[in-house]
This record gives C-alpha cells, structure tokens and sequence, in this order.
C-alpha cells in the first residue's frame, strides 16, 4: 500500500525557516517525481514544487522561487521541503504528493501538514 | 499560467447525474493526451485522484464517475450521485508548469 507521511509542521514566524518532511512507504520511491502541492485555509490546491526521480531537476512555482527548496533523499525514501523567508502568505497545509508518469498527474496524496506563519 | 475555471457550486439529489465543469484559458491537449485530471476532496481529508488524461478511471474508482472533454473543455460526470460523493471536486492541468488547478467545484445536496 502506497503511504506518503508528512511532517515538520507547525507554527513559525514570518522571515524564519521551517523544514517538512514526507516518508514514503509501499512503493519504489527513487522512480518517481515527487511534489508539494499546498492549500491555504478555505482555499483551493495551488501547486508548489517538483522534484524528479533522481533529484537532478527541480521546478518551482514563482511565489517560492528563492525561497523553498525542494529536495529528496532515496536511500531514505524521503522528500523534503526547505521554506526559508516564510511570509503570512505561506499558511497553508502542505501535501506531499506522487506524480505518476509522463501525464505528472497526482495519483498518491498524503494527509498533508499545517504550516501557520505568524507572529 | 493556464487559467482553469469551474462553477463554484452545484446542488444535485441524491440518484441525479451531475455534471462538473472546467475551462481552460488555453487548450491543455497534445496530439496524443489531453492533460486535465479531476481529484475529489472531502473536508479535513487529501484531494483523491478520480480521473486522469480527462476520461481515463483511477484505481479503485467507482464506474459512477466519468470524465470527458478536450482542447480548452472538459467535464466531471457523477451518475447516479451518491451520498459518499458530497465532496469538492477540483481540475488540475499538466500542459505546462507552473501546473494549475480550478477553484474547485463544491457538490451539493439539493
């Protein structure tokens, strides 16, 4: 069973840092694209980065760009998201998702992790 | 960006076919694959993948959920509609970064 198990989450203040996490499980993680997708509170899903199978390239959305990086770690069947210079605009929940294929539509979701920036 | 626009609210009985609509604000079709896919998502949960490539069935996913459209137009279709399937429905493209999802259409009981 495929299992996509966030955390890192919390509460932070703006302009400081905050590092999610998603274990992966159920599946051979090192052959697929992984991304973040967020939601803000009462909002709709807003894509923020990708990450391909091996790391090799990344893609951001231009809101995060400078900010947020993503990254993997295969040996250890996990993703990461690195969120530097968080802004109030950033408070949502975080989803860690598969992408499948060449179609990179989101086939796995996980429960995903509140990230509130606020003073 | 590509612009995906989608009614905010349909209100449907139980039993009844309803239809979810989304607009792109350019074609999200190839020659070989329309890019549009439908998630599901009901409160305090993760969105599920219901459909994908437009008209293809995720895994596990009831035959009552049909996807349909092409170029710029496409098309959730839930029949009969039931209880369990009160839930947001979101369109999502993948013609191109940065990957894009509509507003969300909220499904109602009438």
């Amino acid at each position: 069973e495929v299992q996509l198990v966030e955390s890192g989450g919390g509460l932070v203040q703006p302009g400081r840092s905050m590092k999610l996490s998603c274990a992966a499980s159920g599946f051979t993680f090192n052959n697929y694209d992984m991304a973040w997708v967020c939601q803000a509170p009462k909002k709709g899903l807003e894509w923020v980065a990708t990450i391909s199978y091996d790391g090799s390239s990344t893609y951001y959305r231009d809101s995060v760009k400078g900010r947020f990086t993503i990254s993997r770690d295969n040996a250890k069947s996990t993703l990461y998201l690195q969120m530097d210079s968080l802004r109030s605009e950033d408070t949502a929940t975080y989803y860690c998702a598969r992408i499948c294929g060449y179609l990179d539509y989101f086939d796995y979701w996980g429960q995903g992790v509140m990230v509130t920036v606020s003073s | 960006d590509i612009v995906l626009t989608q009614s905010p609210a349909l209100a449907v009985s139980l039993g009844q076919r309803a239809t979810i609509s989304c607009r792109a604000s350019q074609s999200v079709s190839t020659s070989s694959y329309n890019l549009m896919h439908w998630y599901q998502q009901k409160p305090g949960q993760q969105p599920k993948l219901l459909i994908y490539d437009a008209s293809n069935l995720a895994s596990s996913i009831p035959a009552r959920f049909s996807g349909s459209g092409s170029g710029t137009d496409f098309t959730l279709t839930i029949n009969p509609v039931q209880a369990d399937d009160i839930a947001t429905y979101y369109c999502q493209q993948s013609r191109e970064l940065p990957y894009t999802f509509g507003a969300g259409t909220k499904l109602e009981l009438k």
